[in-house]
């Protein structure tokens, strides 16, 4: 069985400020990761993965994610948040080979204020 | 332009009525998802296909059926079994096991 928790459902930034959204993650084998980006009433899209090479990761739009094994932990940074990067993040785990996709955390809610 | 198309942006439906969510996918992908998104809940499976003419159920199948009579297409349907219905649904698709999915833009369904 696998499992996502996502800690804070609301994080609040200032414009500028480093981003840091918490993702930890159980997976009964070695997991691939996944961090999705939503902006209202649309789909999901995909920010940056996990699949067993780097540990740290790059993503789109200056966000990145490290692979601690030992915490089992995917926490999402940005150094400089932008107003345009308010939206609600998704983390997501799956197990390498499944067919049956992708388990989501509850999601975190940003807002970048001014 | 490749990608996933879902319709309509927003559906209502009465109550006691089956109503049929279309998506449609070109990226040739085997393997195509419907999630069922509430505030706070995060995404849960609701149906998923391998392959044409076969799928399993999620987590939360109840009240929902689908078909995949073709590679393209994976139609969810919300039967009037489902008795909280209102929320908004994403489709996927990916080409290989475990990897990322790519997403729809969904459907907002609401009942009346």
């Amino acid at each position: 069985a696998q499992s996502v928790t996502q800690l804070g459902s609301h994080v609040s930034v200032s414009e500028g400020a480093l981003v840091l959204l918490r993702c930890n993650y159980s997976s009964s084998v070695p997991p691939y990761l996944f961090w999705y980006v939503q902006y209202p009433n649309q789909g999901l899209q995909l920010l940056l993965k996990y699949t067993s090479a780097a540990t740290l990761v790059k993503g789109i739009n200056g966000f990145e994610a490290e692979f601690k094994k030992s915490e089992t932990s995917f926490h999402l940074t940005k150094p400089s948040a932008h107003m345009s990067d308010a939206a609600e993040y998704f983390c997501a785990v799956s197990q390498r080979g499944s067919a049956r996709q992708l388990t989501f955390g509850s999601g975190t809610q940003l807002t970048v204020l001014p | 332009d490749g990608g996933i198309t879902q319709s309509p942006k927003y559906l209502f439906r009465k109550e006691g009525q089956n109503v049929t969510l279309s998506c449609e996918q070109n990226l040739n992908h085997d393997a195509m998802y419907w999630y069922r998104q509430d505030p706070g809940q995060g995404l849960r499976l609701i149906y998923y296909s391998q392959i044409v003419n076969d799928f399993q159920k999620g987590d939360i199948a109840e009240g929902y059926s689908v078909s995949r009579e073709k590679k393209e297409s994976f139609p969810l349907t919300v039967t009037s079994a489902q008795k909280n219905p209102t929320a908004f649904y994403l489709c996927a698709s990916n080409p290989n096991r475990g990897t990322e999915a790519f997403f729809g833009q969904g459907t907002r369904l609401t009942v009346v």
